[in-house]
């Protein structure tokens, strides 16, 4: 168990909808990123926050959106669901931002229908 | 942009048996980290082994022990005593220490899948 917790486990929803994904990063940790695993695109870096405030930008599409609250918890919100915004979404937290090791949440699998 | 590269999509070894898995990073920074991550059936991410670049030596843990090749920028995994539990896919992945924002982001191979027979 690495300390980081993320809810829900499983979302099954339909194109065009809206969902969020909960991350709590391990205890001390102040800074959350995102990741998502697909087939095709493989395990790819979404966003960073730190500390509250976002720090960096991957491939994160315009429909999709996070923020990290001031209990340092984490929420990734995914809009207007495509087909191929299937995937496992995993969040990751580490001490500060130049901290090495970033240690991994069991994930979130979404599946849009 | 820096890039992971994992040669073999699928490895297979016979219980008790050691294995290695290779990873090829390219990079134009000379400081850096390096990490090997395990993900069991179960999905979960698990940390396995971290290099740091400045260091020679390179890492251990337990039975797991890295050859790490700053020059060659290779990196990989060597797996001593294959036990059942170490099937997983294993991805390699790359962190620049550089202190600038988006520069702690990792990088990952695209895995190998690894069998163990018994």
């Amino acid at each position: 168990d690495s300390g980081v917790t993320q809810t829900p486990k499983h979302l099954i929803t339909a194109t065009g909808q809206r969902v969020t994904l909960r991350c709590s990063p391990r205890s001390g940790d102040l800074s959350v990123y995102w990741y998502q695993q697909s087939l095709d695109q493989g395990l790819q870096f979404l966003i960073q926050y730190y500390n509250g405030e976002e720090r960096a930008k991957g491939n994160i599409l315009e429909r999709f959106s996070a923020q990290q609250f001031p209990d340092l918890h984490s929420e990734l919100n995914l809009s207007s669901l495509e087909l191929g915004d299937s995937a496992l979404y995993f969040c990751a937290s580490s001490v500060g931002q130049n901290q090495e090791t970033q240690y991994f949440g069991p994930g979130t699998r979404l599946l849009v229908l | 942009a820096q890039t992971v590269t994992q040669s073999q999509p699928e490895m297979s070894v016979q219980e008790a048996e050691t294995v290695t898995l290779s990873c090829t990073y390219d990079t134009s920074e000379s400081d850096y980290y390096l990490f090997w991550y395990k993900q069991p059936p179960s999905r979960q991410m698990i940390l396995v082994i971290r290099q740091e670049a400045y260091k020679q030596q390179n890492a251990t843990e337990n039975r797991f022990s890295v050859n790490f090749q700053k020059a060659a920028k290779s990196f990989s995994l060597k797996i001593s005593d294959s036990q059942l539990g170490d099937a997983a896919m294993y991805f390699c992945a790359y962190r620049s220490a550089r202190g600038r924002a988006g520069a702690q982001k990792l990088v990952f191979g695209q895995g190998t899948r690894l069998t163990i027979n018994p």
